[in-house]
């Protein structure tokens, strides 16, 4: 059964540094989305991505967030210049319609 | 604008024991519901939706959840709990077309005794 992937599973970093998050979503999915949960919290939406352009992004992803379909498989999240707050697992969805189909996860720890 | 409220954070049932859990939903068009089940140090898997069509839904792991819209909930439930249902439950709701955000509930931990 097809399914979403995402690398890596667990990413440690200091604060002020890039990160890019790395998922593979299912492969006749057009559409494609990023969430993230703060331990303890729920899963929130941060953005969507169709057609090569963000159709959908919320108050949470802000100027030091950007997202990339650098080639016809990988979908990246990337983090400018991380702070500790940003520590929290992020997860990549994929759909061809309304239903979205998750990945595993990375957990991101900012120190 | 769409919100979705789990009602109790936490619930504990016996093995054997039937399982309900809470969700009402606020929505302006008409829904598509999905409960999502993670369980420790995983992601988020399907457990089942609700499309427009039955308003009976079953899902996989012998849970089903019925949409009411006069009461607008979406209540999960399944006869009989068995160990391995330990694991935290998020009701959500979706925008009226693809692309658009999922909307979750906090979430509702389930715990089973034996």
């Amino acid at each position: 059964e097809p399914e979403v992937t995402q690398t890596p599973s667990h990413q440690v970093t200091q604060m002020g540094q890039e990160v890019i998050l790395r998922c593979v979503p299912i492969s006749n999915h057009l559409y494609f989305y990023w969430y993230r949960q703060i331990l303890g919290q729920k899963v929130e939406f941060l953005v969507s991505f169709y057609n090569n352009e963000i159709s959908e992004k919320s108050e949470i992803f802000d100027d030091q967030f950007s997202v990339e379909r650098p080639d016809g498989s990988n979908f990246t999240l990337k983090i400018r210049s991380t702070k500790l707050e940003d520590s929290a697992m992020y997860f990549c969805a994929s759909s061809e319609g309304r239903t979205q189909y998750f990945g595993p996860g990375t957990r991101l720890l900012v120190l | 604008a769409q919100s979705v409220t789990q009602l109790g954070s936490h619930v504990s049932v016996s093995e054997g024991a039937l399982v309900l859990l809470r969700c009402n939903y606020s929505s302006s068009v008409p829904p598509y519901l999905f409960w999502y089940v993670q369980y420790p140090n995983q992601g988020l898997q399907l457990l089942l939706k609700y499309t427009s069509a039955a308003t009976l839904v079953k899902g996989i792991n012998g849970f089903e959840a019925e949409f009411k819209k006069s009461e607008t909930s979406f209540h999960l439930t399944k006869p009989s709990a068995h160990m391995s249902d330990a694991a935290e439950y998020f009701c959500a709701v979706s925008g009226n077309q693809a692309g658009t955000a999922l909307i979750f509930g906090k979430g509702t931990t389930l715990s089973v005794s034996s």
